[in-house]
């Protein structure tokens, strides 16, 4: 089962762009990468997905390496509003591995 | 708004008893996923049911069980509940397989004294 590891906390200020990577070493064949965030007592919200290369939404980037073993969601110019836990979660048909989540502060 | 709702919103009970959390997936939706959430363990899934049917099963414990009903609500479990039990339990639905996009819903909070 593929393990993912995160890391557990980023700082930023407004209008940067943020990266954060997810290692993913055993990820299988048909295992996808998909990031969601997540406010304080809410549920997790879906960012983006992908298998390989990149992918590019209204919101963010997702960079994915040829080997697959790790990804990189980017988040273009944050806001305050952006700060939350981010998790990476790596699975397809059968089980769903979540990261232990990012915390991104963004800060004025 | 997800679409998905989860009831109860909050849920206190003791050692030992049993409880059913109930979800109701976004219209359409075939999917239904149970995920539990506590600090030391982040998000953790539990099982998936696709069209009434058991799909996928993750970390469930024994003493846990799911069920999807005709009309694709799934209720979820939980017996002879010990005080590791407590958690945030999350229910989301997709469209179809677990390459799909999930909705959360706002989660079920379940305190064990």
């Amino acid at each position: 089962l593929a393990k993912t590891t995160q890391p557990i906390s980023m700082d930023s200020y407004e209008g940067q762009e943020v990266n954060i990577t997810c290692s993913h070493n055993n990820i299988a064949t048909n295992d996808y990468i998909t990031w969601y965030q997540q406010f304080p007592s809410q549920g997790p919200r879906f960012i983006i997905q992908g298998y390989k290369t990149k992918v590019t939404n209204e919101v963010a980037s997702l960079f994915i390496p040829a080997d697959r073993k790790s990804s990189t969601l980017s988040l273009p110019r944050v806001s305050l509003s952006d700060t939350a836990v981010y998790y990476c979660l790596v699975g397809g048909q059968g089980n769903l591995i979540f990261g232990k989540g990012t915390k991104l502060s963004v800060k004025p | 708004d997800s679409g998905v709702t989860q009831t109860p919103k909050h849920l206190i009970t003791a050692t030992g008893q049993r409880v059913t959390l109930r979800c109701s997936p976004r219209s359409g939706d075939l999917s239904v996923y149970w995920y539990q959430q506590s600090l030391d363990q982040g998000l953790q899934f539990l099982i998936q049911y696709y069209n009434g049917e058991e799909r996928a099963k993750g970390n469930i414990l024994e003493r846990f069980s799911a069920q999807q009903f005709p009309d694709l609500h799934s209720e979820l479990n939980l017996s002879s509940l010990e005080l590791g039990d407590s958690a945030l339990y999350f229910c989301a639905s997709s469209e179809r397989t677990t390459y799909n996009e999930q909705f959360f819903g706002p989660g079920t909070r379940l305190t064990v004294l």
